[in-house]
């Protein structure tokens, strides 16, 4: 059964524009990670946040994670036409994937 | 160092055959996890294997099994496969130090294995 769900199921935003992902899980995590899918092939790793950690930063990724609340985000900065993609959320023990987040970036 | 790779890249099967698909892990890395992703969804766990041996397992019935050689390339084998396996499969490679448990750290997926099923 799927854990993490992402919010929005779909974001479209302008070249340059920050885009905001959300994600929320429903029991307790070791990390929260995040990746990207091109095209339904193979996945690429964002960035991992442990339950210790409240917010990360990766280049133009910045992520945040509230445990309390059970919920993360993924932010980036000014977006290009190459972040066009699926992001993902996913809770480790056992690597559990929402469903995902489409992100269109229009040049 | 070479990334994790898959084969075939497609396959198309009928009802109630039986499929092996195969997956090479990342040099240096001795966990394999296998992943289901119907289109639209997100990837579905299906087991994870360490060291040739499986050390947790998703919501799959026993007609999903695996198998981890010595050289950490591994195999997923479906047996009477139904219109509903119809899928992205994705292996993903990782490097886990301890013994017991599964690896929760980050995971290097291959490009996946788009199967059939009529």
């Amino acid at each position: 059964s799927q854990q993490g769900e992402e919010d929005p199921q779909a974001l479209s935003i302008q070249e340059g524009e920050n885009a905001t992902m959300n994600c929320s899980y429903k029991t307790s995590i070791n990390n929260l990670q995040w990746y990207r899918q091109n095209s339904g092939r193979g996945l690429v790793h964002l960035i991992l946040i442990r339950s210790n950690e409240r917010e990360k930063h990766s280049g133009r990724l910045r992520v945040t994670l509230d445990t309390s609340k059970k919920s993360s985000s993924l932010l980036i900065t000014a977006s290009r036409a190459a972040d066009t993609a699926s992001y993902f959320c996913a809770t480790a023990p056992y690597m559990r994937f929402g469903a995902g987040t489409r992100l269109t970036v229009k040049p | 160092e070479t990334g994790v790779t898959q084969s075939p890249t497609h396959l198309i099967k009928t009802r109630g055959q039986q499929v092996t698909l195969r997956c090479s892990s990342q040099s240096g890395h001795n966990t394999v996890s296998w992943y289901q992703q119907a289109l639209g969804q997100g990837p579905q766990f299906i087991f994870q294997y360490y060291r040739e041996e499986e050390n947790g397992r998703g919501n799959f019935p026993p007609r999903f099994s695996g198998l981890q050689f010595p050289n950490y390339s591994s195999e997923l084998n479906v047996n009477a496969l139904e219109l509903d396996d119809s899928a992205l499969y994705l292996c993903a490679s990782s490097y886990f130090p301890l013994a017991g448990g599964v690896s929760t750290d980050t995971q290097y997926f291959g490009p996946g294995t788009r199967l059939t099923v009529l």
